[in-house]
């Protein structure tokens, strides 16, 4: 079973709206960590956003923020006033606590995201 | 700051040669994670190192790849007799661990191998 959903192969929004990039995730851990990256073309991860299990607020980062559903193993990401910049693949990441010992990424397929004027 | 920095960016080998990538993370981050990423997915863990030890290889890892830190700073990750499916972006990644604590990993921007 798939440990990261993202069910969005693409979207596209228009410059200065908002848009919501949509995660699913499983887990058996009560610790865990939840992490939104951007890809541009040209291939490196650019880290966005974090957010733990045991955060009782939704993360914030500048146009950024996440919106944790626990019960519902969601953790969307969502971007407000897009920018032209902003067109790029966003990957959702997991990392589970296992013992404090396994801090290895699981990286779900991604959303590849056009922003249009 | 420096960033997390990987060379080659880009190799071009051929089928059953061996290739060799150098990672140099963000200076004084202890861990140091590699992943493969094919086209259309997303990266997979493959190994991570704190400082010089290899904690943790993936099953992915197979005998053809090997991975060093020899002195907890920048490492290598070396593939023998190369195949046509190692064909894929080879991201390095590091992070500042703490125990308990937040622990983010920060990218490179990669090493594009094609296997001819």
């Amino acid at each position: 079973a798939q440990k990261i959903t993202q069910t969005q192969p693409g979207m596209f929004v228009q410059e200065k709206e908002a848009v919501t990039l949509d995660c699913t995730y499983d887990t058996s851990d009560q610790s865990y960590g939840l992490f939104w990256y951007k890809q541009p073309s040209s291939g490196e991860m650019i880290f966005l956003i974090y957010q733990g299990s045991y955060d009782e607020q939704n993360a914030t980062e500048g146009r950024y923020s996440l919106n944790f559903q626990k019960a519902r193993k969601s953790a969307n990401l969502v971007i407000s006033a897009s920018q032209l910049g902003d067109s790029a693949m966003y990957f959702c990441a997991m990392r589970e606590a296992k013992g404090g010992t396994a801090s290895k990424l699981t990286f779900g397929t991604g959303t590849r995201l056009q922003v249009t004027l | 700051d420096t960033g997390v920095s990987q060379d080659p960016r880009h190799k071009i080998t051929k089928r059953g040669q061996n290739v060799t990538f150098r990672c140099d993370p963000i200076s004084e981050h202890n861990r140091l994670y590699w992943y493969r990423q094919t086209l259309g997915q997303g990266p997979e863990f493959l190994t991570y190192f704190q400082n010089e030890a290899q904690l943790e290889k993936s099953r992915l890892l197979s005998d053809r790849f090997s991975a060093e830190r020899p002195k907890g700073s920048f490492s290598t990750l070396e593939i023998q007799r190369t195949e046509q499916g190692d064909s894929a972006m080879y991201l390095c990644a590091s992070s500042p661990w703490t125990s308990g604590g937040q622990e983010t990993q920060y990218f490179g921007p990669g090493t594009r191998l094609l296997v001819l």
